[in-house]
């Protein structure tokens, strides 16, 4: 049972938006703006998409965002694109005991 | 460009010692904006963080794994490594390495090698 919790999977259409959801603790999303968001697309490495919560790497479309609501981060994916079809994984830092904690992984399906 | 390459013996004995290289090419290990990460992934499950170390030795380790986890680092080789002790089938995985900011997010990747535990 991974540290994070996130929903099995999502959908959407093209040109929809979606929000995938990672509900942590008050000892780890809730405690520290230190979420970040990975896309892992099938047989690849995954790929930093979100990270300090909100902000955005180089090279990342502002069609990914993110957001922090209490225990809860979630990330906003607007004008879906058929190459957004990935699994996602959230990650936060839980402190100086388990310092980095991952979520099981939400897989995104474009209908 | 930075990049990060693994080396591992694909395959491993139960209760053995799994040993795997990370090599950095394109940039310094040596650079203190950055910790060095190793997180695995067994098959069709989720991301799990084994633990991280700087360029001066100094690591941080998965409470679940710290008693058979070890990193170090060669600067010389501009290298980091992962030694994992007394592996089950439990371990099977692929291993990734990935670059830390001090900030605790994983921003550069390795193609990640997938080391199997059976006799």
């Amino acid at each position: 049972q991974s540290a994070l919790t996130q929903s099995r999977s999502v959908s959407g259409s093209p040109g929809q938006s979606v929000t995938i959801s990672c509900t942590g603790t008050s000892s780890d999303v809730g405690d520290y703006n230190y979420v970040s968001w990975y896309q892992q697309h099938p047989g690849k490495a995954p790929k930093l998409m979100i990270y300090d919560v909100s902000k955005r790497p180089s090279g990342v479309p502002d069609r990914f965002s993110g957001s922090k609501s209490g225990n809860t981060a979630s990330l906003t994916i607007s004008g879906l694109q058929g190459e957004d079809e990935a699994d996602y994984y959230c990650c936060s830092y839980a402190g100086s005991y388990s310092l980095v904690v991952f979520g099981g992984g939400t897989k995104l399906t474009v209908l | 460009q930075l990049q990060l390459q693994e080396s591992g013996p694909g395959l491993v004995k139960p209760s053995e010692t799994l040993s795997l290289t990370c090599t950095v090419s394109g940039a310094s290990i040596s650079s203190s904006n950055f910790y060095w990460g190793c997180i695995r992934q067994p098959p069709g499950k989720g991301l799990e963080w084994i633990g991280s170390i700087s360029y001066s030795g100094y690591t941080y380790y998965n409470p679940s794994l710290k008693s058979r986890v070890a990193i170090s680092v060669d600067t010389s080789k501009n290298q980091f490594s992962l030694k994992l002790t007394s592996v089950t089938a439990a371990d099977t995985a692929v291993y990734y390495c990935a670059r830390m900011a001090v900030y605790w997010f994983f921003d550069l990747w390795g193609r990640g090698t997938l080391v199997a535990v059976s006799s």
